[in-house]
């Protein structure tokens, strides 16, 4: 199946700066969702994207799908304590395929 | 939005025993669950779709007769760690999406820690 390279792995950021994370794909994606997990807590859903270059907002967070499809970014500004955790893209009209993540520490 | 019920949370149990998940989805109706599993610090590894009332369909290199699966209804799944040997210490967590809704958000159940000692 279809495999979502994330990076960076790992972001430390202070409190109030920005925090980008990037899934990219050798292969065209249908669609691409985003998960939060917390620590010690299972993934929530945050959002999917479908068509390209669709650009979504939920308050602080921008989630971008490239115009290729190929790629999706989510971005964060100005982070909070609350944003404490690991962002994970995913993959799949059935079955979900996940990205490695990206885990989120912040120095507040 | 939508609930998946996962239980037990956590669980301890000696080599050589088996161990049963549940997953439930408690108001919304899945014809397919997923079952992933995570090791500490990791992403989530599929393991294997639960298909109601037929087979599940096991990724590459899982053991499908060791970690058994059943679908018998529409709001739950199980997935059963047979012989448990201490690898097989991990985080398991089902998911699923409503019926005839692909292309969908999957909701998670909260999760099974399993310790194998």
């Amino acid at each position: 199946g279809q495999q979502v390279m994330q990076i960076p792995q790992y972001q430390h950021v202070q409190e109030g700066e920005d925090f980008t994370t990037y899934c990219n794909s050798s292969t065209t994606l249908s669609n691409i969702q985003w998960y939060k997990q917390r620590p010690g807590g299972h993934p929530v859903f945050l959002i999917q994207l479908v068509k390209s270059g669709e650009v979504k907002k939920q308050k602080r967070l921008t989630f971008q799908f490239g115009e290729a499809k190929k790629n999706s970014s989510l971005h964060i500004t100005a982070t909070q304590t609350t944003d404490v955790g690991t962002y994970f893209c995913a993959e799949g009209a059935q079955k979900l395929v996940f990205g490695q993540g990206t885990r989120l520490t912040i120095n507040p | 939005g939508a609930v998946v019920s996962q239980h037990p949370s956590r669980v301890i149990c000696k080599s050589g025993t088996s161990v049963k998940i549940e997953c439930r989805s408690l108001d919304f109706q899945a014809t397919t669950m997923f079952w992933y599993r995570q090791f500490p610090k990791k992403s989530l590894m599929l393991m294997a779709t639960s298909n109601e009332g037929s087979k599940a369909t096991y990724e590459q290199g899982v053991e499908k007769d060791k970690f058994l699966i059943n679908h018998a209804s529409l709001t739950l799944s199980t997935l059963t760690v047979t012989s448990a040997h201490p690898e097989d210490s991990s985080f398991y967590i089902c998911s699923a999406r409503a019926i005839r809704a692909a292309d969908t958000e999957a909701f998670f159940g909260q999760g099974t820690r399993l310790t194998v000692v």
